[in-house]
């Protein structure tokens, strides 16, 4: 089964500056014969279901804002939010969907600093 | 709008089984894909099955292969999840989710399970 890691558990950011949230996979990600990720971010706050914030590495989901930004390629991917709301208190997740089972990171706890 | 409501979850002794169904509306359910993902109280979200839009291709995890079975009803627009032989470490929040560009782009809002004597 690939592995997901992510880094750091948690993490404390004053509001309006830049969090970066690492993800990493035990084996590539990159499906070479249409050169895409096999990677989903999702956000998921206390109470609520996960939401869907960026397949295929870095493709934003509809309404997602753009603060919020998806990178990375293989093995090493990146969830960026460029300036810390309020409003984006929550545990992030990536999963690969590169082969079942489609494992999930353990998550990513982003708070206010 | 695209709505997934599940139901079934409860308490049940371990040894036990329950079935979780979800049902779906707002879109045209024989078309996509269907996730179970489940969540134990205070932990991350773990991956459990997927069924394809015609339900002839079904995956597992590790975790539950062999005591859990996906299901679909199309002309009811229903998933379903028969659990079977139920341990204490399948008490989770069950949710189901569409299949989009094999993310999950909408969710339901889970049913708990609690596994206990």
């Amino acid at each position: 089964d690939i592995v997901m890691t992510q880094s750091p558990d948690s993490l404390a950011v004053s509001l309006g500056e830049r969090a970066t949230l690492s993800c990493k996979s035990s084996q590539n990600l990159l499906y070479s014969s249409n050169n895409k990720n096999y990677l989903a971010w999702y956000q998921q706050k206390p109470g609520q279901p996960p939401k869907l914030l960026f397949y295929w590495a870095s493709t934003r989901e509809s309404g997602v804002p753009d603060r919020f930004s998806g990178s990375g390629s293989g093995t090493d991917f990146t969830l960026t939010i460029s300036s810390l709301q309020a409003e984006d208190v929550a545990v992030y997740y990536c999963q690969q969907y590169y082969n079942t089972p489609y494992t999930f990171g353990q998550g990513t706890k982003l708070e206010i600093k | 709008q695209v709505q997934l409501v599940e139901s079934g979850g409860g308490v049940v002794q371990p040894g036990r089984s329950l079935r979780l169904s979800c049902a779906a509306s707002g879109f045209t359910f024989s078309s996509y894909s269907m996730h179970w993902v489940r969540q134990a109280p205070g932990k991350g979200l773990e991956w459990v099955s997927v069924i394809s839009n015609d339900g002839n291709n079904e995956y597992y995890a590790d975790s539950v292969k062999g005591r859990f079975t996906i299901s679909r009803d199309n002309s009811k627009n229903t998933l379903f999840l028969q659990m079977n032989s139920l341990r204490p470490e399948d008490t989770a929040v069950y949710y189901c989710g569409r299949e989009y560009f094999d993310s999950v782009d909408y969710w339901g809002q889970g049913t708990l399970v609690t596994v206990s004597s």
